[in-house]
C-alpha cells in the first residue's frame, strides 16, 4: 500500500542548513511534493519534483530524490526564523487514482537564534 | 480556495455542513482531515461537477458537487471522533492523464470540535 514517513521534529540554528527527510513506499506516483504549513494556516506548496528527476533547485530549496531507496529530502539553505513551520512530504497522483495525494505526518522545523 | 466556517463547535448528533469554494475553474476538488501526528487523509473527492468518490476515510461523511466551484462536506450525525481540522483542496488537473502537473491548492482549514 501507499505510505509516506517523515521524522516528526527538527531543530536548527538560524543561518544553518536544514535537511528534512521522507521515505515512501509506492513508486508509481508521478510527483513528490513538499508543502509548508504555518500555524493556523493551510498547506502552501513549496516545491515538487517529477518522479523521474533526481534533483531540483529553487532558490534556497533543494530537493533530492533517490528512487532506488524511495527517499526524498528537502534542504533549506540559510534557514531563517520565518522557515519555522510544519513541512509535509506527499506523493501522487497514482495510476488510475486521479489527483489523490498521500501525505506524511509532517516534520516540525524549529529555528532558533 | 475558501472554506466556511473556519471554526465550529457543536455537540454529538448534530448535522452540519462545511463549504468550500474556488474561483479558479478547477475540475478536481477534495476534502482531507488532519489529526495530530498524522498526515492529511483523504475523505472524499470530486473529478468534476456532479461527481463524487470515496477517499481513504469516507465513513460518517457525505459530499456534494452540484456546481463546479463548490464542494460541500456534510456530517449527518457529528461524533467526537470527527473532531479534527478539515482542509479543502482543488486543482485544475484531475490527475488521471499523467504529464503536466497541476498541483493542489489548499484552503486555510476548518477547525471542528464536537463535544
Amino acid at each position: 500500500g501507499e505510505d509516506v514517513e517523515q521524522s516528526l521534529f527538527l531543530s536548527v540554528r538560524e543561518g544553518d542548513s536544514s535537511v528534512i527527510n521522507c521515505t515512501y513506499t509506492d513508486s508509481s506516483s508521478t510527483y513528490l511534493y513538499w508543502y509548508k504549513q504555518e500555524p493556523g494556516a493551510g498547506l502552501q506548496l513549496l516545491t515538487y519534483i517529477f518522479s523521474n528527476m533526481d534533483m531540483k533547485q529553487d532558490q534556497r530549496l533543494t530537493v533530492l530524490l533517490n528512487k532506488k531507496d524511495k527517499h526524498l529530502s528537502l534542504r533549506i539553505a540559510d534557514t531563517q526564523t520565518g522557515d519555522s513551520a510544519i513541512y509535509f512530504c506527499a506523493e501522487g497522483p497514482f495510476s488510475g487514482g486521479y489527483n489523490k495525494l498521500i501525505f506524511g505526518a509532517g516534520t516540525r522545523l524549529a529555528v532558533h537564534p | 480556495v475558501t472554506q466556511n466556517p473556519r471554526y465550529l463547535i457543536t455537540v454529538t448528533g448534530k448535522k452540519l455542513t462545511v463549504t468550500c469554494s474556488q474561483n479558479m475553474n478547477h475540475e478536481y476538488m477534495s476534502w482531507y482531515r488532519q489529526d495530530p501526528g498524522m498526515g492529511l487523509r483523504l475523505i472524499h473527492y470530486s473529478v468534476g461537477e456532479g461527481t463524487t468518490a470515496k477517499g481513504e476515510v469516507p465513513d460518517g461523511y457525505n459530499v456534494s458537487r452540484l456546481k463546479k466551484q463548490n464542494f460541500l462536506l456534510g456530517l449527518e450525525s457529528a461524533a467526537p471522533s470527527q473532531t479534527s481540522v478539515y482542509f479543502c483542496a482543488s486543482s485544475y488537473s484531475r490527475g488521471d492523464q499523467g504529464g503536466d502537473n497541476q498541483p493542489q491548492h489548499f484552503g486555510d482549514g476548518t477547525r471542528l470540535s464536537i463535544l
